[in-house]
This record gives structure tokens, sequence and C-alpha cells, in this order.
């Protein structure tokens, strides 16, 4: 099955500056790879996503980009605010097969970001 | 995206005894799953709930421990079976809505503790 390793586990910036996480994942096939904001105590929320025939998707302050053929991919904010101190995760999803992996996430074990005022 | 609700949002349940935790959508969704988050941890998926039919359970999950019913396409159920502390965790359901292909939403969440 499908695996997927984050990195930094811990990350702390001061407010304004950029932040970078990153994952890889093992199946070349996975082909929908989503971001989510976990707050203490709260559900995760996705927050931005990215399909595998796209390279790269922004979103304000949040941008994602994929490299498919190293099976990598990174989560990025400008200008950190300390609102964005949360539990970040990223997932992988394989296609559907037979309608039961459709929509099925593998998670990464979590980037604990803190932005310092 | 759709509206998620869980009940009961948290429990203290005693060891032996079971919990069935209840999951309703607002809107008919695609498909539903239920995944376990323990204590400081990632989440991991126990199980695809399908309408009508038996769940697919991942590796590591079996159905005697977690029964999930999905008796139509807004509503499902999991059942925490003979608790022991170590079942202690957030359990989350989550949907892939008609109208967001693949994305996927969460549920609050159910804070279960096992004494």
């Amino acid at each position: 099955g499908e695996n997927v390793e984050q990195h930094p586990s811990t990350l702390s910036v001061q407010e304004g500056d950029s932040a970078v996480i990153k994952c890889t994942y093992s199946d070349s096939a996975s082909n929908y790879f989503p971001w989510y904001k976990q707050e203490l105590g709260k559900r995760p929320q996705l927050i931005i996503d990215i399909r595998s025939n796209v390279g790269e998707k922004k979103d304000q302050r949040i941008a994602v980009t994929l490299n498919k053929t190293a099976k990598h991919f990174s989560l990025h904010i400008t200008e950190t605010q300390p609102e964005d101190s949360a539990v970040y995760f990223c997932a992988a999803s394989l296609p559907r097969s037979g309608g039961t992996s459709y929509g099925k996430l593998t998670f990464g074990q979590g980037t604990i970001l803190t932005v310092h005022p | 995206s759709a509206v998620i609700s869980q009940k009961p949002s948290r429990d203290i349940c005693q060891r032996g005894t079971s919990l069935t935790i209840q999951c309703q959508v607002d809107s008919q969704v695609t498909m539903m799953f239920w995944y376990r988050q323990q204590p400081g941890q990632s989440l991991t998926l126990i199980a695809t709930a399908n309408q009508g039919s038996e769940a697919t359970y991942e590796s590591g999950f079996v159905i005697d421990k977690f029964p999930i019913s999905r008796p139509n396409l807004t509503f499902s159920t999991l059942t925490v079976s003979n608790m022991s502390p170590e079942d202690s965790s957030i359990y989350l359901c989550s949907v892939v809505s008609l109208s967001f292909l693949n994305e996927q939403f969460f549920g609050p969440g159910t804070r279960l503790t096992v004494l």
C-alpha cells in the first residue's frame, strides 16, 4: 500500500517568515495530494490540494508543489502569522480501483508548526 | 462543503464495554470513511463504510472489533467493541462529497477515553 513520509516533525518560525513542509510518497499511482491543518482539539481542515496533472497550486499565502518524478510534494506558507500555528498533515490518495479505494487517504506523520510573534 | 456531525462528541467508558459512534451528513456523499487518531499521532484509516453492504477494513482492523453500518448515503455508525485502554483515541468520520470530487471533509470527531 501507499506510504507517506513527512518532514520536519516540528517547525518553529518567526512571524513573517516562510515555512516549508515536505512529504514523499511511495506509490507512483497516487494522484491526489491534500494538505490538512489541525488546530488543537479540532478536526482536520482541508487547506489546499493538488492533483497529479498539476505541478503547482497557490491560494493566497499557501502554495503546494508536486514533483511526480521524485514522488514528493511540499507545502509553502509565506508571511506566516501566529494563527498559522497548528499541526499540518499531508496525505496521498490512489485513484479509484473497483470503487473501494476512491478517496482513501494515507496520511503523513504531521508537522507541528509554531509561529512566534 | 458538507456539514458533518458526530455523536457523542466525547465519552468515558469502562473496559470491556462497547460504544457506538454516529456520523450524520447533511447531503448525499459518495464515500464515507472512519479514521482513528491516537493521542499526538496522525490519522489512520479504519475502514470504508459502504452503503448497504459490509465495510472494507484496512490491515490491522477487523469487523468484530469495529463493526460499521451505513444504511443510507448520509449516515454511518462505528462501534468500538470490547474496549481496552488502548482504544482511547479520537474517532473521526470523513466524507467525499458528490459536489467536491476527491475532496474529503472530516467530522468533528469523538474523543473516547477507556478506563
